[in-house]
């Protein structure tokens, strides 16, 4: 099976940067995603990792490392719209796709 | 919208009875999940599909749950005798083909209150 790890809560101020971590265990592991979701909103993709490395979109970027099991997603110049939950999720082929518990992220001014 | 369609977006209903949720993805994914998801809690795999086919059930769907994908397009998720823990958020998602779980798109949701 898949399990996945990652803090429950993270606060920070507007223009900050902050990190959320992610640890897994899974088998037959291809990549780790990251999803936003507002509440009452859809989660929404925000940016996947197969290979070890920064990948980096805008003010976001990821970060994977296959040998550690282990990712974090780094926001960058937070705004008060990045207020939200982020979830980590693992994706084991074709099929599977496990998500996290999430971090909810707080930012205030 | 050429978006992932969930109907309806919510549906409160009394303990005992059956309820029906619908998805229509996106027209050319061929590949449709269905999740659920409480409060403070990330979305719990329940079903996959490619195509009219269902591939994968997680081991927490009851026999009370069952979904299908009769041509390949919309899917429907039915959950029969319903019980206030079947009380969720319902999530439908699909990917594109060809693609690994890179990007999955989300529709709204349906909000199931059972009471």
């Amino acid at each position: 099976g898949q399990s996945l790890e990652q803090p429950s809560e993270v606060t920070a101020v507007e223009g900050a940067i902050v990190q959320i971590n992610c640890t897994y265990q899974t088998s037959g592991f291809y990549g780790l995603s990251w999803y936003q979701q507002h509440d009452g909103g859809a989660p929404t993709f925000l940016s996947y990792n197969a290979l070890d490395g920064l990948e980096e979109t805008g003010r976001f970027s990821s970060f994977l490392s296959r040998s550690d099991s282990y990712g974090y997603l780094l926001l960058q110049e937070l705004q008060m719209k990045d207020s939200a939950s982020y979830f980590c999720a693992v994706s084991s082929g074709y099929s599977t796709l496990t998500f996290g518990k999430g971090t909810m992220l707080l930012v205030s001014p | 919208d050429t978006g992932v369609s969930q109907n309806p977006r919510h549906k409160i209903t009394k303990r005992g009875q059956n309820v029906t949720f619908r998805c229509d993805p996106i027209s050319e994914h061929n590949r449709l999940y269905w999740y659920r998801q409480t409060l403070g809690q990330g979305p719990e795999f329940l079903t996959y599909f490619q195509n009219e086919a269902q591939l994968e059930k997680s081991r927490l769907l009851s026999d009370r749950f069952s979904a299908e994908r009769p041509k390949g397009s919309f899917s429907t998720l039915e959950i029969q005798r319903t019980e206030q823990g079947d009380s969720a958020m319902y999530l439908c998602a699909s990917i594109v083909p060809g693609q690994l779980n890179t990007e999955a798109f989300f529709g709204q949701g349906t909000r199931l209150t059972v009471v």
